[in-house]
């Protein structure tokens, strides 16, 4: 089955600068990268998500690219500002899954 | 507003108690699943519900965990004679169409069970 590695574990930036987590996936045949948010006390919420046939998608300040041929892809978040540290997952699907398999998780602190 | 709603939000048992925990997807919505979070790992999956076919139980980690879905709705998942490795926050999502690519899931704040 599909194998999500994320790293770093954790991450710490100050405000305004720019937070960049990765993520590898075994399965060439995952073609849906979704990331998750998940603030203290609160269940994930999705964030932003690429299909396979693109490389790379915007939203404001996050973003997310993808590599298909090195089987990875990365969220990058810009001026970074103390809401936005949460724990975020990747993960990774396609064609046949029933499920998403997620990494481990990432915890971003945004330091004032 | 109606979200995933799961209770109880936190559980405390003693090891070898049976455990139910319950979930309410979004109206609507077609597929659900279940999944664990243990401190510092990933998102588990467990068990996937797709309308009326058979669900996908390939994630249950042993026979003492069980779920049904009622009516294509309200979702029930059972812990037996739970173990002290059992504490995890269980999540609860939905979301319109099931699989591995067909979007967002909509997760519940979760369930936080304690084996003591």
């Amino acid at each position: 089955g599909e194998n999500v590695e994320q790293h770093p574990s954790t991450l710490s930036v100050q405000e305004g600068d720019s937070a960049v987590i990765k993520c590898t996936y075994s399965d060439s045949a995952s073609n849906y990268f979704p990331w998750y948010k998940q603030e203290l006390g609160k269940g994930p919420q999705l964030i932003i998500d690429i299909r396979s046939n693109v490389g790379e998608k915007k939203d404001q300040r996050i973003a997310v690219t993808l590599n298909k041929t090195a089987k990875h892809f990365s969220l990058h978040i810009t001026e970074t500002q103390p809401e936005d540290s949460a724990v975020y997952f990747c993960a990774a699907g396609g064609y046949g899954n029933n499920r998403l398999a997620f990494g481990k998780g990432n915890q971003v602190v945004v330091i004032p | 507003g109606a979200g995933v709603s799961q209770s109880p939000s936190n559980k405390v048992t003693e090891k070898g108690k049976d455990v139910e925990l319950r979930c309410d997807p979004i109206s609507g919505h077609t597929a659900l699943y279940w999944y664990r979070q243990s401190l510092g790992q990933g998102l588990e999956f467990l068990i996937y519900f797709q309308g009326n076919s058979a669900p996908d139980k390939s994630g249950l980690p042993s026979d003492r965990f069980s779920a049904e879905r009622t009516g294509g709705s309200v979702s029930t998942l059972t812990i037996q004679r739970t173990q002290q490795e059992d504490s995890a926050v269980y999540l609860c999502a939905s979301s319109l169409v099931g699989g591995g690519n067909t979007g967002e899931l909509f997760f519940g704040e979760g369930s936080r069970l304690t084996v003591l």
